[in-house]
């Protein structure tokens, strides 16, 4: 089971940030975070990942509070094509024995 | 960029009739994967694939389920007897294993009548 709880839905104008929560209150010192996403019916896409420093990529920023017990994913600048579930998985780093297990994920519906 | 490429993207089959699905993985991963997608459901895991052999599965992946790397590209999953339930999206994936970032192919739409 998902290890991570995430709100089913939410909205976002286009243009405004979009910012997407996660509680993972279990999680492991091990464990790191994982977003990934899926545009309609196509395959996962990896956004970003993170222990517990603050990351940032070309797609998004990751915040995550200092106890870890909760993250934040941050679309700066959210276009319409950015609707799509998004996804918030706990794993650990090392090995590829880990497998990814989604959750039921956020829709975000980005919006004119 | 590389990309994991699957075929078919679509396949209609009748009951009771084997399937197999393929994937090209990206080259220099060692990590292969596959899950599924039931219309409307949740991203499930079924298998990881490591070293040409599998490192675990779920249990959805029962004897009905193979995956094999047959020449080390290719990486097939093979349904024997297609029941109605096993309609679904099948995904595959790829990783070195080194960051746990994950790639995944298109997915093959699987339609079992």
């Amino acid at each position: 089971d998902a290890k991570t709880t995430q709100p089913p839905s939410m909205d976002c104008a286009e243009g405004r940030a979009a910012n997407l929560p996660c509680n993972h209150s279990t999680i492991s010192g091990n464990e790191y975070v994982y977003w990934y996403r899926q545009i309609h019916s196509q395959g996962p896409q990896y956004i970003i990942h993170g222990l517990k420093n603050n990351e940032t990529n070309e797609m998004a920023s990751l915040i995550i509070t200092e106890d870890r017990k909760s993250s934040t994913l941050i679309l700066p600048h959210a276009t319409l094509r950015d609707t799509a579930v998004y996804y918030c998985i706990v794993r650990p780093l090392w090995g590829g024995y880990n497998k990814l297990i989604f959750g039921a994920g956020t829709r975000l519906a980005v919006h004119p | 960029e590389p990309e994991v490429t699957q075929t078919p993207s679509h396949q209609v089959t009748q009951m009771g009739q084997e399937v197999i699905l393929r994937c090209v993985p990206i080259s220099n991963h060692l990590y292969f994967y596959w899950y599924r997608q039931i219309l409307g459901q949740k991203v499930e895991f079924l298998v990881s694939f490591y070293n040409n052999e599998i490192s675990e599965k779920s249990e959805i992946f029962d004897d009905q389920f193979s995956v094999e790397r047959p020449d080390g590209s290719n990486f097939t999953l093979k349904i024997r007897s297609t029941k109605l339930e096993d309609s679904a999206m099948y995904f595959c994936a790829s990783g070195t294993g080194d960051t746990g970032e994950l790639f995944f192919g298109e997915g093959s739409r699987l339609t079992v009548l």
